[in-house]
């Protein structure tokens, strides 16, 4: 089946800079890449997504990458606030696309 | 935005008990989700539903049921209660494409002593 693994565990960047998440997906087919905050002692919260006609995507701070080739996509965080501290996680469809597939999750610490 | 609601939102149980964890979605969504949250695990998906009736098992579903009576409820069902199923849960529920994106819902504590 898919797996999803997220290259970073922990990320501490000093405000104002971009934070950078990669994560690669083993299953060609897969079409639809999702990514999640997660604030402290909270739930899980959509934030963007890219599916695979597309290599790019934004939305105000945040940019998707999508490499289809390398099976690679990743998140950048573009002038990081505190607020932007929690935990990513990216995930994958599988190929049935009736699944997601999650990596780990990366801390992101914005420090000031 | 979608709302997912669980409950209870904490829960101990003891070895050998039965938990029934509930999860109620007022978007009209046709897919559920039943996941758990690990240290080192990220989510892992349990069980899911594409609609009334109908349930499917995840990636780890030993150990759990799960019900879908209704298009708004979707249970998960541990019977016997064992310590390794300590872990946060989460509920989420998205629409009818493959592409659909899921919301989730607060989650539930729960710890089996």
């Amino acid at each position: 089946g898919e797996k999803v693994e997220q290259h970073e565990s922990t990320l501490s960047v000093r405000e104002g800079d971009s934070a950078v998440i990669n994560c690669t997906y083993t299953d060609t087919a897969s079409s639809y890449f999702p990514w999640y905050k997660q604030e402290a002692g909270k739930s899980l919260h959509f934030v963007i997504d890219i599916r695979s006609n597309v290599d790019r995507k934004q939305s105000q701070r945040l940019i998707v990458l999508l490499d289809k080739k390398a099976k690679r996509f990743s998140l950048h965080i573009t002038a990081t606030q505190p607020e932007d501290s929690a935990i990513y996680f990216c995930a994958a469809t599988n190929s049935a696309g009736n699944k997601l597939t999650f990596g780990i999750g990366t801390r992101v610490l914005v420090r000031p | 935005e979608a709302a997912v609601t669980q409950s209870p939102r904490n829960k101990v149980a003891v070895t050998g008990g039965k938990v029934t964890l509930s999860c109620n979605q007022t978007n009209n969504h046709n897919n559920m989700y039943w996941y758990r949250q690990d240290t080192g695990h990220g989510l892992r998906l349990i069980h899911y539903s594409y609609g009334a009736g109908s349930t499917e098992k995840g990636d780890i579903p030993d150990g759990y049921k799960a019900s879908r009576p209704s298009q708004e409820n979707f249970s998960l069902i541990l019977e016997l209660a064992t310590p390794s199923q300590t872990s946060v849960y989460f509920c989420a529920s998205g629409g009818r494409g493959r592409e659909d994106t899921q919301y989730f819902g607060p989650g539930t504590r729960l710890l089996v002593l």
